[in-house]
């Protein structure tokens, strides 16, 4: 059974750069049917789509966060990760990985499995 | 981007009531639909796809419907377990966007 579990700093001081992992296991990341995601949420607030990445690198992102961002995967580790510069308070959030099933014939074109989410305070 | 209007907000209800929940988009999507559930401290769950399509394993008491702007979640007989906070998300286009929730309470 596929499971994502995130990591990284849970404390982060403005103006730096947060940094996230996740790791894939029950499965590989090298599977063509589906897109690995980021996904955040401020406390009690929505959900924010933040990207989706392809094993093979396409990638998709959020314009409002794209200048911001960098993201990759890193197949022998089966692992992704999401890195995000210049944070501010807006940032505190839990942030969530999750396996998209899109780009094929027939997909769902949803988020089918998260990870528990860990969550990020941005502070000094 | 694609603008989500989930309503109501918030509603009170009954275990064994009928629930429905409404979501709206800023613009024509056909079915690219999507609802999802979340408990408090969890991640989110998901329930329907592509409007109308039952996930693996969730429950057949909930349904979806609905396709160019105007969706619904219909939850036939609420049970214990369902009281969480519901949202929809469109797959249309990116950026990927998300409704701001329907939290469904204990009357």
């Amino acid at each position: 059974q596929l499971q994502l579990q995130e990591s990284g700093p849970g404390l982060v001081k403005p103006s730096e750069t947060l940094s996230l992992t996740c790791t894939v296991s029950g499965g590989s990341i090298s599977t063509t049917d589906y897109y690995w995601a980021w996904v955040r949420q401020p406390p009690g607030r929505g959900l924010e789509w933040i990207t989706n990445i392809h094993y093979s690198g396409r990638t998709y992102y959020n314009p409002s966060l794209k200048s911001r961002i960098t993201v990759s995967v890193q197949r022998s580790e089966n692992q992704f990760s999401l890195k995000m510069n210049s944070v501010t308070a807006a940032d505190t959030a839990v942030y969530y990985c999750a396996r998209h099933h899109s780009g094929v014939r027939h997909a769902k074109d949803a988020f089918e499995i998260w990870g528990q989410g860990t969550m990020v305070t941005v502070s000094s | 981007d694609i603008q989500m209007t989930q309503s109501p907000s918030s509603l009170s209800a009954s275990v064994g009531d009928r629930v429905t929940i409404t979501c709206r988009t800023s613009q024509a999507i056909g079915t690219a639909l999507n609802w999802y559930q979340q408990k408090p401290g969890k991640a989110p769950k998901l329930l329907i796809y592509k409007a109308s399509n039952l996930y693996s394993g969730v429950p057949s008491r909930f349904s979806g419907s609905g396709s160019g702007t105007d969706f619904t979640l219909t939850i036939s007989s609420l049970q214990p377990e369902d009281f969480a906070t519901y949202c929809c998300q469109q797959s249309y286009s990116t950026p990927l966007t998300f409704g701001g929730g329907t939290k469904v309470e204990i009357k």
